[in-house]
C-alpha cells in the first residue's frame, strides 16, 4: 500500500541553526500537506503544495515539492526555540476522502 | 466560532470497559475523522465519515466503532477497552467535498487503559 515516510525521525539543533525535514511518498502525489504539531498539542496546518517542483516560503519556513512529485522537503532557517515541535507531512490516498500522514520529525532546539 | 471540539480530554479505563469519545466541529465540514497517535507513529486513522450517515474504516479500525448521526458530530466507541488502545486520539475535520483542504485537529483525548 502507499507508505509515506520521513527522515530523519528526530533533530537537534543549537538555536540558529538550520533545520530540514524530508518526506518521501511510494507514490505519486497530487499534492502536500505540511502540519505543526508543538508538544502536547494538537497537528496545525501549515501548507498545501500542489504543483511540480513548487516553492513556498513563510518567513523563515521554505516548503518545496519534487518535481516527480512524490518528495517534499521543509527547511527552518535561523532555527528558535518557538519551532520546538514535530513537523507531519500528509498526501491524499486514492480518493479526496483522506490522507496518509508521515511519522513526524521531532524538532528540539537548544537556546 | 469553536472550531473542533473533543470531550473528555482526559480518561482512564480498566480493561473491559467501554466509553464514547465526542467530536464536535461547527465549520459545516463534510469529512470528519478520528485518527490515534502513538510515540513514533504518527497519526493513524481509525474510521473515517464523508458525510452525515456515512462512516468508513481507516488503517486501524479494530476494537472500535463510529457513527454519525448528525453533520456536525462524530462519536468513537470503544465497546471492551484493551491496554492496547492507550493512546491519544484525535479528531479531526475537512471541507468541502471534493477537493483537498486543510484538516482541522481538535485538542485530543488522552486515554489511558490499565
Amino acid at each position: 500500500g502507499q507508505q509515506v515516510m520521513q527522515i530523519p525521525q528526530y533533530q537537534h539543533v543549537q538555536e540558529g541553526e538550520d533545520f530540514t525535514t524530508y518526506c518521501n511518498s511510494s507514490t505519486t502525489l497530487s499534492n502536500i500537506q505540511w502540519y505543526k504539531q508543538r508538544p502536547g498539542g494538537h497537528p496545525v496546518f501549515l501548507i498545501q503544495l500542489v504543483k511540480s517542483g513548487e516553492v513556498k516560503k513563510q518567513k523563515r519556513l521554505t516548503f518545496q515539492f519534487g518535481e516527480a512529485k512524490k518528495n517534499s522537503s521543509l527547511h527552518i532557517t535561523a532555527t528558535q526555540t518557538t519551532d520546538v515541535g514535530t513537523y507531519f507531512c500528509a498526501g491524499p490516498q486514492t480518493s479526496y476522502d483522506k490522507v496518509i500522514f508521515g511519522p513526524g520529525t521531532s524538532l528540539s532546539v537548544i537556546p | 466560532n469553536a472550531g473542533v471540539t473533543q470531550t473528555p480530554k482526559f480518561r482512564v479505563l480498566k480493561t473491559g470497559q467501554s466509553m464514547t469519545l465526542l467530536c464536535a466541529q461547527d465549520m459545516n465540514h463534510e469529512y470528519m475523522y478520528w485518527y490515534r497517535q502513538d510515540p513514533g507513529m504518527g497519526l493513524r486513522l481509525i474510521h473515517y465519515s464523508v458525510g452525515e450517515g456515512t462512516t468508513a474504516k481507516g488503517e486501524v479500525p479494530d476494537g472500535y466503532n463510529v457513527s454519525r448521526l448528525k453533520k456536525q458530530n462524530f462519536l468513537l466507541g470503544l465497546e471492551s477497552a484493551a491496554p492496547s488502545q492507550t493512546s491519544v486520539y484525535f479528531c479531526a475535520s475537512t471541507g468541502p467535498r471534493g477537493s483537498y483542504n486543510e484538516q482541522f485537529f481538535g485538542p485530543g483525548t488522552r486515554l489511558t487503559v490499565l
